[in-house]
């Protein structure tokens, strides 16, 4: 069946500009996963939704980092005025739900360059 | 804090010989561990869980990871490393609370050389 999708698979935009990020996860997960990727790094959670709520999004870095999810599907990451350390892989990861035994599958990630 | 740690950068390894790639693990209550692989320019691909039960426990593409409760590891393994097992391995560990989200380590390059 399908996988996670995420759209672009690339970004370059320039400092200060805004960018928005896709991601379709699997259909019938509720729980749905933004994480971040440095170079050289393991991934780092920015934010989950369950439903159409942000139930966490305590990893998300500033006020310059937001995500939607208005149907509780399709999940959109909203960067504003990005800044030159924004430069990541940006993938999205869903689950069936959110008890422990519950893996998650993600995304080919987004690769966004900052100028 | 939940953490994992992963002590070997780079693991090389021949085809055909058994490989171990290392994941140590620091968690408050019960440990939930999960081992996952990157291809380049692909997303991570889920290999193996451990929740409880059997402390080896068997995954994808012929891996099995180890639970040692009082060394707090959980290795991956491979009787025979293939060259397309070359890729960058993550161990992960839930994070404490109802969110279900993971703690990485830094990522382990696994090197079979034919």
């Amino acid at each position: 069946g399908a996988g996670v999708s995420q759209t672009p698979s690339n970004k370059v935009t320039e400092k200060g500009k805004y960018v928005e990020l896709r991601c379709d996860p699997i259909s019938g997960h509720t729980a749905l996963y933004w994480y971040r990727q440095s170079l050289g790094q393991g991934p780092e959670f920015l934010i989950y939704f369950q439903g159409t709520g942000a139930a966490d999004d305590s990893g998300l870095p500033n006020d310059r980092f937001f995500a939607v999810r208005p149907e509780g599907s399709v999940s959109t990451l909203k960067i504003q005025r990005t800044e030159r350390g924004d430069s990541a892989v940006y993938l999205c990861a869903s689950s069936k739900g959110t008890n422990f035994y519950n893996e998650q599958f993600f995304g080919p990630g987004t690769r966004l360059t900052v100028l | 804090a939940q953490s994992v740690a992963q002590p070997e950068d780079q693991v090389n390894v021949a085809e055909g010989n058994p490989l171990t790639v290392k994941c140590t693990y620091s968690v408050s209550g019960n440990p939930y561990l999960f081992w996952y692989v990157q291809y380049p320019n692909r997303g991570l691909q889920f290999l193996l869980k451990y929740i409880t039960g059997d402390n080896l426990v068997k995954g994808s593409y012929g891996f099995e990871a180890e639970f040692n409760k009082s060394q707090t590891s959980f290795h991956l393994k491979k009787p025979s490393a293939l060259v397309s097992d070359s890729a960058l391995y993550f161990c992960a560990v839930r994070d404490g609370g109802a969110t279900n989200k993971l703690i990485f380590g830094t990522g382990t390059l696994l090197a079979v050389q034919p």
